[in-house]
């Protein structure tokens, strides 16, 4: 069973204007999230996160809300560009001990900004 | 570049075949991670190792044997795989005990097996 969901494997957005990316998790442990985004033939690479102490994350264009009592989030991002062209993933992790960073993944979505 | 590498980028074996694949991480972390990318799926944790020991080992099948020879690199032995096998797999290595959850990934092989 998916404990982190992306229920839209793609999204189109005119370029300059917002794109929003949600994320839902079932998991009431998950107290970290992360968003990952994906470009063709390379690695996901990090963007942003938030802690389950806060319900806002902001850096430049991209901003993180968190919704706990909905177990949702979504991601920002404001003016979309071309270059944001990407799949997005969503990631949650638990306090595991700090033996290991465990992160669950969701199935991501393809962000298309239009020029 | 993000500080972490994978050689090969693509990798094409037959189900008899014997090979493996490398990554290396530049980053000074003390954990590093094994994911597989599947078409249509998240990426699955298959392997972590932390601080140079195997502490997750996700029900992977034994064809699939990992080794962490130090802290900056982790390979992934190969053998007997099944066409099932073809995936992405994704490297990524992180800095335990440090308060943060990211994980830097590397570019991934594309493993095709026929």
């Amino acid at each position: 069973d998916q404990q982190v969901k992306q229920n839209s494997p793609s999204l189109s957005v005119q370029e300059g204007r917002i794109s929003i990316l949600n994320c839902d998790y079932t998991n009431s442990m998950f107290d970290y999230f992360l968003w990952y985004k994906k470009y063709p033939a390379e690695g996901p690479t990090f963007l942003i996160s938030i802690s389950s102490i806060k319900d806002k994350n902001e850096d430049g264009r991209f901003t993180v809300f968190l919704n706990k009592s909905a177990k949702h989030l979504s991601l920002h991002i404001v003016p979309s560009q071309p270059g944001d062209s990407a799949v997005y993933f969503c990631a949650a992790s638990g306090s595991y001990g700090g033996a290991t960073n465990k992160l669950i993944f969701g199935t991501g979505t393809l962000l298309a900004v239009q020029p | 570049e993000t500080g972490v590498t994978q050689t090969p980028r693509h990798l094409v074996m037959g189900m008899t075949n014997k090979k493996s694949l490398k990554c290396e991480q530049h980053l000074g972390h003390n954990a590093m991670y094994w994911y597989k990318q599947s078409a249509k799926k998240p990426l699955e944790l298959m392997f972590v190792y932390s601080l140079e020991e195997r502490v997750e080992n996700n029900s992977v099948p034994s064809r699939f044997s990992p080794e962490c020879p130090n802290s900056s690199h982790l390979f992934l032995h190969l053998h007997t795989l099944q066409p099932e096998d073809s995936a992405l797999y994704l490297c990524a290595s992180s800095q335990v005990f440090a308060g943060g959850f990211e994980q830097y990934f590397g570019p991934g092989t594309r493993l095709t097996v026929t």
